[in-house]
């Protein structure tokens, strides 16, 4: 399975983007990568996911290099709401595939 | 659309005493269904997960077992509770047959063991 690497936190003014990397090197082929966030005492709220193409929807961008080693979650324009703490995971969401989840990077949108 | 729902949001427990969580799915059919435990400051960590009624597959041996005697309803149960057994439980979703459609999960039930 792969992992992931991601900052541990990481401040963002209000207004602006918030760019949050991760580093997947060990990703397969068939490897997805998806982007999850928790704010304190919920459940994780899916964001995004890709393969090998940019993927955009109303919530986020992701942008993934052509090697595929790493990705960038983009929050066009962050709000005090985006604050959270944000998972990036590799791998493929079927029954009997033990996804990896790391701690995550705890963003902090500052008014 | 569909809908998650677990309950209760928080429980307290005495050390032995038995353990039932229940989470069920709306708006969807045959779906996989997962049991995570998060410990504070963690990531999840997959505890069960069943791909139909009657069928469990394990990841980590423990005090726990799992049911599911319905379609859309997953059970999360425990014989005699340990004070390792607290955390927060999630229960999750995700469509059967496409491996890369994401899971779904439900606001979880906070354990605390006395």
């Amino acid at each position: 399975d792969a992992k992931t690497t991601q900052p541990t936190s990481m401040d963002c003014a209000e207004g602006r983007a918030a760019n949050l990397p991760c580093n997947h090197s060990t990703i397969s082929g068939n490897e997805y990568v998806y982007w999850y966030r928790q704010i304190h005492s919920q459940g994780p709220q899916y964001i995004i996911h890709g393969l090998k193409n940019n993927e955009t929807n109303e919530m986020a961008s992701l942008i993934i290099t052509e090697d595929r080693k790493s990705s960038t979650l983009i929050l066009p324009h962050a709000t005090l709401r985006d604050t959270a703490v944000y998972y990036c995971i590799v791998g493929l969401m079927d029954s009997n595939y033990q996804l990896i989840w790391g701690a995550g990077t705890k963003l902090i949108i500052k008014p | 659309s569909q809908t998650i729902h677990q309950w209760p949001a928080t429980l307290v427990q005495p050390v032995g005493s038995p353990l039932s969580l229940e989470c069920t799915v709306e708006g969807t059919s045959n779906p996989n269904l997962y049991w995570y435990r998060q410990a504070a400051g963690r990531g999840l960590q997959l505890l069960f997960y069943s791909v139909g009624i009657g069928q469990i597959s394990s990841e980590v041996p423990q005090n726990l077992s799992a049911s599911r005697p319905q379609d859309r309803q997953f059970i999360l149960s425990s014989k005699k509770l340990l004070l390792s057994d607290s955390g927060f439980y999630l229960c999750a979703w995700s469509v059967q047959g496409i491996s890369n459609q994401p899971q779904h999960f439900g606001d979880g039930t906070r354990l605390s063991i006395l």
